[in-house]
């Protein structure tokens, strides 16, 4: 089963409100991503676990936050949503790092008001 | 700065036809080079990949040709299908970097039957 979950599929939040997205997976994968994708552009990295240790791109190091309480399940948290959060959210599993192969799963819309 | 680049945007085929996906890169410390396919309403999921010490890569209908020197690459799916219709990142990896994959922003194929 190489199934990523992710929860909720759509999601409509307030300005600057609190927004929390999750992802799960069962293949006992290493590294779990977080990537922003907006309308014709390029799905972007904003932080990954590698088994414990937080990785968090430069770019968006004070916009997201994220928690992996255990080896299946990886949280992404918004802690004021701006209009400019509204995207898909997709959450990608591997199991080592480097090249292997990530597996994504169907995406959290988010809609922020 | 985009370092994948993907054209066109979007490309129409007639069923039977061979459809032909271009991606360039400006790293030329990149080695590898993974395609996603994504259907509608589900994640991206890997296609077909090469690493730069090939210059081409056949999997059935699809194939990568790798020109290094020009860093470019394209993917030609022949006897494009309906079912072929989705949007396909190239993607792109450098081996020094834990796990960061550096995606174009697709190109949405759509085969007309």
């Amino acid at each position: 089963d190489t199934t990523v979950k992710q929860n909720p599929r759509y999601k409509l939040a307030r300005v600057g409100k609190p927004v929390n997205l999750i992802c799960s997976q069962t293949m006992n994968h290493d590294t779990m991503y977080w990537y922003q994708k907006k309308p014709n552009q390029a799905p972007k990295l904003l932080l990954f676990y590698y088994d414990k240790i937080l990785n968090r791109e430069a770019d968006t190091f004070e916009k997201f936050q994220s928690s992996r309480p255990n080896n299946s399940f990886c949280s992404l948290y918004i802690g004021s949503a701006g209009l400019e959060y509204s995207a898909m959210y997709l959450c990608a599993s591997s199991r080592g790092k480097g090249q292997d192969t990530q597996y994504f799963g169907p995406g959290t819309r988010l809609l922020v008001l | 700065q985009q370092q994948v680049r993907q054209s066109p945007q979007s490309l129409t085929v007639w069923e039977g036809e061979t459809a032909i996906l271009n991606c360039s890169y400006e790293d030329s410390t990149f080695n590898y080079f993974p395609w996603y396919q994504q259907f509608p309403g589900e994640g991206p999921a890997l296609l077909i990949s090469i690493s730069s010490v090939s210059d081409k890569k056949e999997d059935g209908r699809f194939t990568i040709f790798f020109n290094k020197r020009e860093k470019k690459l394209s993917l030609h799916i022949t006897d494009s299908q309906p079912g072929d219709s989705a949007t396909y990142f190239c993607a792109a990896f450098r081996g020094s970097a834990l796990g960061r994959l550096h995606f174009g922003a697709g190109t949405q194929l759509i085969v007309i039957p």
